[in-house]
């Protein structure tokens, strides 16, 4: 299995500042035949399911604001959120789907 | 706008087997271009994928609980389900469907709670 590992565990961060979250994978999730990372990263709020934010490492879902951003490749990649506002409050989880199984890092509580 | 909705009973005894359906509206599970995926979330805990079911019913599976797993469709009805055999109550989970494209879970059900309990 692929493990992944985010960083840090919690982050606080003022309203307006930037936040930054790493995943590390423990083994590429960079595909040769399409130059495509295989790293998705989500949002998730008390009560409600997560929310695709950025796929393919770097691609923005259709709808997310673009203060949120995403970089990296290979086996190292970096959520970014660029001015934080109130509504960003949540989990962070950063998802490979390069192969089965499907993994998940553990999370990071994004707080203000 | 794809919706998918999770639905079953949400008190399991252990030992008996979880059984939960997934309706989807706005799209068709018969599609060659989704995987149709069961993930959870135990009380308090990050996300572990289940499996999937995709195109003609093909079905892959966590290693971690394929042996108790299994996936199926009714296309007629526009619905995958799950069963989850010998439950515990380490099985106690928020259950969730939902719809993989491209490399990332794009559509999520809203999840119900499951509880593994005499």
């Amino acid at each position: 299995d692929i493990v992944v590992t985010q960083s840090p565990d919690s982050l606080a961060v003022s309203l307006g500042e930037r936040a930054t979250i790493n995943c590390k994978s423990s083994q590429s999730v960079l595909f040769d035949s399409n130059n495509k990372n295989y790293l998705a990263w989500y949002q998730q709020k008390p009560g409600q399911p997560p929310k695709l934010l950025i796929y393919w490492a770097s691609t923005r879902q259709s709808g997310v604001p673009d203060r949120f951003s995403g970089s990296g490749s290979g086996t190292e990649f970096t959520l970014t959120i660029s001015s934080l506002q109130a509504e960003d409050v949540a989990v962070y989880y950063c998802q490979q789907y390069y192969n089965a199984p499907i993994t998940f890092g553990q999370g990071t509580r994004l707080e203000i | 706008q794809v919706q998918l909705q999770e639905s079953g009973p949400g008190l399991v005894k252990p030992s008996h087997t979880l059984s939960l359906t997934c309706t989807v509206s706005g799209g068709s599970i018969s599609s060659d271009r989704y995987y149709w995926s069961w993930y959870r979330q135990l009380p308090g805990k990050g996300l572990e994928w289940i499996g999937y079911i995709y195109y003609r019913g093909s079905t892959n599976f966590n290693p971690s609980l394929r042996s108790r797993v299994s996936i199926s469709e009714d296309t007629s009805r526009n619905q995958f389900s799950l069963n989850l055999r010998s439950v515990t109550t380490a099985d106690t989970a928020v259950y969730y469907c939902a719809r993989d494209h491209e490399g990332a879970t794009d559509f999520w059900g809203q999840g119900t709670l499951v509880t593994v309990s005499s």
